[in-house]
């Protein structure tokens, strides 16, 4: 039972446009929500988060939008870059249990085309 | 700059063999982590600690021990690998966000 969906293995999208990656959760006990970039070879790098009481967060060129009624999540990339090539997880903490477990999606393989 | 260490980056074993996977951070963090990651899926919690001298079991925690004896230091033990632990082991360290080593890749033959 996965309870965060990455529906989209892949994007490709050409630099200089829009990336939008998309998440989908089925607990409603998530309190908060992070995405994360992995690069072949390097572990999972924190890239931006986001609580459960508020519904967007900005950082740069990333911006994560939450929609708790549709209990989706995406992450929206401009401009898009060639280094932004990696994949990308999303990732949910419970507010049940202890010590921040975190679940996470399968991931979305983002390429940026030059 | 060193973050989360782990050691080694690369393990063949056989089937009935048993190993350590070494994880140190430098960040004083009271929060540690182990995960696994297989070929096109998530992340999955084996097991956690909040501080020396304390571990609980994640979502997958058969076949595998912790400790925790210094805040520094979290091994991850495969006592009788099988061919189902083949994968890619992460450690990571902190609470919001959590922050990852450079993994482990092991294969069980």
């Amino acid at each position: 039972d996965q309870q965060v969906k990455q529906n989209s293995p892949s994007l490709s999208v050409q630099e200089g446009r829009i990336s939008i990656l998309n998440c989908d959760y089925t607990n409603s006990m998530f309190d908060y929500f992070l995405w994360y970039k992995k690069y072949p070879a390097e572990g999972p790098t924190f890239l931006i988060s986001i609580s459960s009481i508020k519904d967007k967060n900005e950082d740069g060129r990333f911006t994560v939008f939450l929609n708790k009624s549709a209990k989706h999540l995406s992450l929206h990339i401009v401009p898009s870059q060639p280094g932004d090539s990696a994949v990308y997880f999303c990732a949910a903490r419970s507010l049940s249990g202890s010590a921040r477990q975190l679940t996470f999606g399968s991931g979305t393989q983002l390429t940026v085309l030059p | 700059n060193a973050g989360v260490t782990q050691t080694p980056k690369f393990r063949i074993l056989k089937i009935g063999q048993s190993m350590t996977l070494q994880c140190a951070q430098d960040m004083n963090h009271n929060y540690m982590y182990w995960y696994r990651q297989d070929p096109g899926m998530g992340l999955k919690l084996i097991y956690y600690s909040v501080g020396a001298g304390i571990t609980d079991k994640g979502e997958v925690p058969n076949g595998y021990n912790v400790s925790r004896s210094t805040t520094e230091d979290f091994p991850l033990r495969l006592e009788l690998a099988a061919p189902s632990q083949t994968s890619v082991y992460f450690c990571a360290s902190g609470d919001q966000p959590q922050h990852f080593g450079d993994g482990t890749r092991l294969s069980i033959l």
